[in-house]
């Protein structure tokens, strides 16, 4: 069945430096991705929609210049948090919606831990 | 008031029992989903809704439009069942909002 693969599953950085997440659709194509992030014992939030070949869509309260969303293939996006810092540590997931059937499909996530 | 609530919180059960998690929601949909995340933190779509009753295994998820209400249903539950479910709509513009999630603790 249709797979997305994160990358990378965990990741431990240096305050100020930038962490690139990487989401692949791996036998589909997917239009659409979206970016989530979960803090912990709550539920996901969304983050963004990333469309190909155009701008994400942030949703309210995030800053789409600290989380840069491309989504330059069908089947890649990336979220890059820029100049990480202790608050950004928590749990990013991603998903693709396989447009033809309208399914979700999720990425394993990613644990960011910022020191 | 969050857009999807889920009932309950937490829940556990003994090893056979038949459980049902619940999700309520306030705005129009074009799709349910039933997630269910392991402690490793990776999602599964269990399932998919628009209307009526789907199954799979000892899995059923059920959905009434009028209602906005589905719940999810485990039949002769397992300990590897335990995960927390999420419940998940779709909104028009194909964007996704999430319940808090039920916990679910299955003892042997």
């Amino acid at each position: 069945g249709a797979v997305v693969s994160q990358h990378p599953s965990r990741v431990i950085c240096k305050s100020g430096t930038s962490v690139k997440i990487e989401c692949r659709s791996l036998d589909f194509q997917a239009t659409t991705m979206f970016w989530y992030r979960q803090f912990p014992k709550q539920s996901l939030m969304l983050m963004a929609t990333s469309n190909e070949g155009s701008k994400a869509t942030y949703e309210q309260g995030v800053e789409k210049d600290k989380f840069l969303i491309n989504h330059a293939s069908l089947t890649l996006s990336t979220l890059t948090v820029t100049s990480a810092h202790p608050e950004d540590s928590s749990f990013y997931i991603c998903s693709a919606n396989t447009g033809s059937k309208n399914i979700q499909y999720f990425g394993a996530g990613t644990r960011l831990s910022v020191l | 008031k969050n857009e999807v609530e889920q009932s309950p919180q937490n829940l556990t059960a003994q090893e056979g029992e038949f459980i049902t998690i619940n999700c309520s929601y306030s705005v129009g949909i074009s799709a349910l989903h039933w997630l269910q995340q392991h402690p490793g933190g990776g999602i599964v779509s269990l399932f998919m809704l628009s209307s009526g009753k789907k199954k799979h295994g000892r899995l059923i998820a059920t959905i009434n439009i009028q209602e906005k209400h589905s719940s999810l249903h485990i039949t002769a539950s397992h300990p590897r069942d335990s995960a927390v479910y999420i419940c998940a709509v779709r909104g028009g513009n194909n964007d996704m909002r999430f319940g808090a999630g039920t916990r679910l603790t299955v003892k042997p």
